[in-house]
């Protein structure tokens, strides 16, 4: 069946170092994907996406790796603040639906 | 511009009772989402409507659970009869047309069941 899982589901870095967290998905008919930012008691924050031809993308100290051959999508955030500290979910789009993955906690150590 | 609005933001039922959560896309957006998220997990797709239509119903329960979005008004996600199990935070999204690119997610209700 579909699913979009993530490696770890929790991830504790230091304040000013980078983050990485990845996320694994299943389909390899997903053509879009999107990373979302979760504060606790708010609705997913839309951070970046990324469509299937193409293998990275930046923003605004982030950015989005795809590798389609093996079916894995990571989120970089640079120089990691503590207001960066929520759960990112990645999200693939299926058949004009989203299906997000379980989550990873980011905390940001001072 | 205002984002995607949902009211309540919290909202308690007895079991049995029927629960109505409301969602107002973004202006200019007329392709709305629910979802559903249980604590410490991630959202679960339920339902993709678009004005007077649903396109996709696949995550929704067979019972008890319906969806609309009127020509007029917001987007209504009703449960009727809620048990406990329907306890969680229902998050709804919208896109601008052709929809399901982009979506904006709304502050959430909370349902408790008690």
């Amino acid at each position: 069946g579909e699913s979009v899982g993530l490696h770890l589901p929790t991830l504790s870095v230091q304040e000013g170092d980078n983050s990485i967290i990845n996320c694994a998905y299943s389909n390899s008919a997903s053509d879009y994907f999107i990373w979302y930012k979760q504060e606790s008691g708010k609705g997913p924050q839309f951070i970046i996406d990324i469509r299937s031809n193409m293998d990275k993308r930046q923003g605004q100290r982030v950015t989005v790796l795809l590798n389609k051959t093996v079916k894995h999508l990571s989120l970089q955030i640079a120089a990691t603040q503590p207001g960066d500290s929520a759960v990112y979910f990645c999200a693939e789009n299926i058949s004009r639906r989203f299906v997000f993955g379980p989550g990873t906690r980011l905390s940001v150590l001072p | 511009n205002a984002g995607v609005m949902q009211n309540p933001r919290h909202l308690v039922r007895r079991r049995g009772q029927e629960a109505r959560l409301r969602c107002s896309p973004m202006k200019g957006h007329s392709h709305v989402y629910w979802y559903r998220q249980l604590p410490e997990e991630g959202l679960k797709f339920m339902v993709y409507l678009q004005k007077e239509n649903i396109i996709d119903e696949s995550g929704m329960p067979k019972e008890r659970f319906s969806a609309e979005f009127p020509k007029e008004g917001p987007s209504i996600l009703r449960i009727q009869q809620v048990v406990r199990g329907d306890s969680a935070a229902y998050f709804c999204a919208s896109s601008p047309p052709p929809g399901a690119e982009e979506q904006y997610f709304g502050p959430g209700t909370r349902l408790t069941v008690t």
